[in-house]
């Protein structure tokens, strides 16, 4: 799978928007963009995925730049229980192991 | 709540012995994934099951590591002679379809201290 490049951690206030960016640079026409978050103490959950239009969920927004080569997690209103480490991972096919890098440490501040 | 359990949640063992994790995952998924995580650091993919098959390990899987899962159902992941270099959180993910992909539900894992 690609690689991405995330920062190591983004603070925000709570229930301020939050984008958290991703780039991947070297990513090919067939790959996902899949979004994961860790909770403390829990394993990683699901948040959105998307190919090349703009995603939308119940939990948060994917924006996808016109090239594929960064992405955009967006939290439209951001709650303590966002904390989380976030994961930008690519995928080549529809199923499979995922490939985790070292994500973004969100801070969130009361 | 994923519908993914693992047991136990935590276990504290001494270097040199064996232990086993349990994964129950959400019922009638046929792939299972085991992961491990060390503090700081992403899951590393383990192993991966279809079914009752192992199809795929990571070279992380050592011959101190095995891993099962009879009649395609629950799979347990078991060290041998543990290392200090073992303790880690264990997790174990089964794939839900979403929007024409698979993505994957995770379970709680099991954090593993060897001493």
């Amino acid at each position: 799978d690609a690689k991405t490049t995330q920062p190591n951690s983004m603070e925000s206030n709570e229930e301020e928007p939050v984008h958290l960016p991703c780039n991947h640079s070297t990513i090919s026409g067939t790959d996902y963009i899949h979004w994961y978050r860790q909770l403390p103490s829990q394993g990683p959950e699901y948040v959105i995925h998307g190919l090349t239009s703009n995603v939308n969920n119940r939990m948060a927004s994917l924006a996808i730049a016109e090239d594929r080569k960064s992405s955009t997690l967006i939290l439209h209103r951001a709650t303590l229980r966002d904390a989380a480490v976030y994961y930008c991972i690519l995928r080549y096919t529809s199923y499979g192991k995922l490939t985790f890098g070292q994500g973004t440490i969100l801070t969130v501040h009361p | 709540d994923t519908g993914v359990s693992q047991d136990p949640r935590h276990k504290i063992t001494k270097r040199g012995q064996n232990v086993t994790f349990r994964c129950d995952p959400i019922s009638e998924h046929n792939r299972l994934y085991w992961y491990r995580q060390t503090l700081g650091q992403g899951p590393e993919f383990l192993t991966y099951f279809q079914n009752e098959a192992q199809l795929e390990k990571s070279r992380l899987l050592s011959d101190r590591f095995s891993a099962e899962r009879p009649k395609g159902s629950f799979s347990t992941l078991e060290i041998q002679r543990t290392e200090q270099g073992d303790s880690a959180m264990y997790l174990c993910a089964t794939p839900a379809r979403v929007s024409g992909t698979d993505t994957q539900y995770f379970g709680p894992g099991t954090r593993l201290t060897v001493l």
